[in-house]
């Protein structure tokens, strides 16, 4: 079966500096991968969106970035943080079929201070 | 461009009473997917249900039934005999069309379960 490893479960991290979360999936081939992010608010915001090994769309323009250097590994980053980027973001995969529904990891809390 | 309404913030209500949450979604897409989530406390996404824009069965599955209705452009969620357990954050969500993949999510009902 299908599974997905996101880490850290939560990070504190002060302004200004780095970041990287990493999801990895197991148990499938290349899956579409996804980055979101749930502020306060509670709705989900797409960021990120990787269809195969380096192909990655960007959602919404902002101080983050992803990679995909492997077919089953997605990470996020950002150079220096901002206070804005505080929330909970989870990472997702899905079947290559369009239809296919998102399957989400654990989530990670970040708080930047 | 779509959009996807939850238009009950919270939810309340004693267990054993059943519950329906609201989903409305605008979209131009004559082809689209439907989706239930539940996020409980611990915070993952649990996929529940997805379906087609050209399957308009209502499904039951245990305590919980989806009504799809594309004249009103409605996919409400129904728990029956509410428990505890049900508990949690509920997100409808939508994808189709160019953005196959690409979940576009409402809001969320917060349901809270009162012994």
């Amino acid at each position: 079966s299908q599974t997905i490893h996101q880490w850290p479960a939560t990070l504190v991290q002060p302004v200004g500096s780095p970041l990287s979360l990493e999801c990895t999936v197991e148990g499938t081939s290349n899956p579409n991968l996804y980055w979101y992010r749930q502020a306060a608010g509670r709705g989900l915001q797409l960021l990120f969106y990787s269809v195969g090994i380096g192909q990655i769309s960007s959602e919404v323009p902002q101080n983050l970035s992803a990679s995909r250097p492997q077919d089953r590994q997605f990470i996020l980053s950002s150079k220096k943080l901002l206070l804005s980027d505080s929330g909970f973001y989870l990472c997702a995969w899905s079947a290559g079929q369009g239809n296919s529904p998102l399957h989400f990891g654990n989530g990670t809390r970040l708080t930047v201070t | 461009a779509q959009k996807v309404t939850q238009a009950q913030t919270e939810i309340s209500v004693v267990e054993k009473e059943d519950v329906t949450l609201d989903c409305v979604y605008e979209t131009r897409d004559t082809t689209y997917y439907l989706f239930w989530y539940k996020q409980p406390p611990s915070g993952e996404l649990v996929f529940l249900i997805r379906r087609n824009s050209f399957d308009e069965q209502n499904e039951i599955s245990g305590r919980y039934s989806w009504n799809f209705q594309k004249s009103t452009s409605s996919f409400n969620f129904t728990i029956t005999a509410s428990q505890v357990v049900d508990s949690a954050v509920y997100f409808c969500a939508l994808t189709g069309g160019t953005s196959y993949g690409k979940l576009t999510f409402g809001q969320g009902t917060i349901l809270t379960v009162h012994p």
